[in-house]
């Protein structure tokens, strides 16, 4: 089956650190893989995604890329913010017939102090 | 510029009881999805429509129903709510295979 697996948390970082967490997965066929963050109190929203290996996504400063041969896709930002401090879910996508559905991480929660 | 809408926001159940969480979407999404979110394990897929008449279970399917009889709404039931219910409720939409999943804001269900 598919699975994400992703860096426990929190992760404490003073402002200006450089970021990574980590996330592998398992999937069949080949899957599109996402970051979404949750901001305290509200739903998730799209970080960044990459659909094919060795694309990379970027936004807002972050960027991960798609590792096929270590089916990994690693969240980085060279300097976070205080207003980074939120909760990071890894996901994947893979087409199950016509159908997609979303595989997400268990999160890491990302705290940054000033 | 409403997005995926979610009520309530809140609510306290006791054992037994039952209630809908409604969900409505206004862009025109062919895929809607509900998910639960509990501490330490992540979102998981509870079930999910890929058009108006047309649902399928998820990971986590047992104690819900749900139909989908128009594009825009997506209600999920609950029949005879059970304490291990207890959870943050989302609901999603997205355009299709692989594009970006749009989340409402989440429903925080306490059953007593």
């Amino acid at each position: 089956g598919n699975s994400v697996t992703q860096m426990e948390g929190p992760v404490t970082l003073s402002e200006e650190a450089f970021l990574t967490i980590n996330c592998t997965y398992t999937a069949t066929g080949y899957p599109s893989l996402f970051w979404y963050v949750q901001y305290p109190g509200e739903g998730l929203q799209l970080l960044l995604k990459a659909t094919k290996a060795d694309d990379k996504g970027s936004n807002k400063g972050f960027e991960a890329t798609y590792r096929k041969e270590t089916t990994s896709f690693h969240l980085e930002k060279g300097s976070v913010q205080v207003s980074d401090s939120a909760v990071y879910f890894c996901a994947l996508s893979v087409r199950r017939g016509g159908y997609s559905t979303l595989t997400f991480g268990k999160g890491t929660m990302l705290l940054v102090s000033p | 510029n409403a997005g995926v809408t979610q009520t309530p926001k809140f609510q306290v159940l006791k054992t037994g009881q039952s209630m809908t969480l409604q969900c409505a979407q206004d862009m025109n999404h062919e895929y809607m999805s509900w998910y639960r979110q509990d501490p330490g394990m992540g979102l998981r897929l509870i079930h999910y429509s890929v058009g108006a008449g047309i649902t399928d279970q998820g990971e986590v399917p047992n104690g819900y129903n749900v139909s989908r009889s128009t594009t825009e709404d997506f209600p999920l039931r609950l029949l005879s709510a059970a304490p291990s219910q207890t959870s943050v409720y989302f609901c999603a939409s997205s355009f299709g295979t692989g594009t970006e999943a749009f989340f409402g804001q989440g429903t925080r269900l306490t059953v007593v």
